[in-house]
């Protein structure tokens, strides 16, 4: 029973590289999202993706794109990485979303981010 | 303006005592509200959540919170806290016009002392 799948669990870096940051869920949900946690910050909506085949903004998505690859997974891409993209990256599913929604979220156990 | 506020970067408690984490929120409508808690190195989990049902909800682990719409807090607590509930807690709002995104409070980290 994995849930929510997130490789790789570390990573560093040097400025100006790029990655990918990959997540698959097995839970047939049809919501999927990207955070970021830092130090006193809580955390962050990078790019959420409502259902298959549609991505949307979130709070802080500038240097990343993302990809709706399938129903299972949604990738998190780094063009040209940052010291400030410096964090832990979530990825988090859920049944759905609606306009207000109680879905509950299950998150991955993250990555951890250095940019040199 | 923020959604949600905690109250206390940082929380410690001595083993059996009661644990107290505050969060407000910032809405006109009653919102969902949420407390999920994350020990170290994992992901965050769902401990409890609100959806107007009943203003006191009852969690996992013996947590619970109880919904006031006058103080607009969603206060969370525990009568005796044990070493395993040191982790970090984080409450979560989902308002209307947010397209069901749930934005969080920035955190408190419970240490509990033996």
């Amino acid at each position: 029973n994995a849930g929510v799948t997130q490789t790789p669990k570390f990573q560093v870096l040097k400025t100006g590289q790029s990655m990918t940051l990959q997540c698959a869920q097995d839970m047939n949900h049809n919501s999927m999202y990207w955070y970021r946690q830092d130090p006193g910050m809580g955390l962050r909506l990078i790019y959420y993706s409502a259902s298959e085949g549609t991505t949307d903004k979130g709070e802080v998505p500038n240097g990343y794109n993302v990809s709706r690859l399938n129903k299972r997974e949604f990738s998190l891409r780094l063009e040209s990485a940052a010291p400030s993209q410096t964090s832990v990256y979530f990825c988090a599913s859920s049944a759905y979303r609606a306009q207000a929604t109680n879905e509950k979220l299950f998150f991955g156990s993250g990555t951890q981010l250095s940019v040199l | 303006a923020q959604s949600v506020t905690q109250l206390g970067s940082h929380v410690s408690v001595s083993e059996g005592a009661l644990v107290l984490l505050r969060c407000n929120y910032s809405s006109s409508v009653p919102p969902y509200l949420f407390w999920y808690v994350q020990y170290p190195n994992q992901g965050l989990q769902l401990l409890l959540k609100y959806t107007s049902a009943a203003t006191l909800v009852k969690g996992i682990n013996g947590f619970e919170a109880e919904f006031k719409k006058s103080e607009t807090s969603f206060h969370l607590t525990k009568p005796s806290a044990h070493m395993s509930d040191a982790a970090e807690y984080f409450c979560a709002v989902s308002l209307w016009g947010s397209q069901g995104n749930l934005i969080f409070g920035k955190g408190t980290k419970l240490s509990v002392k033996p």
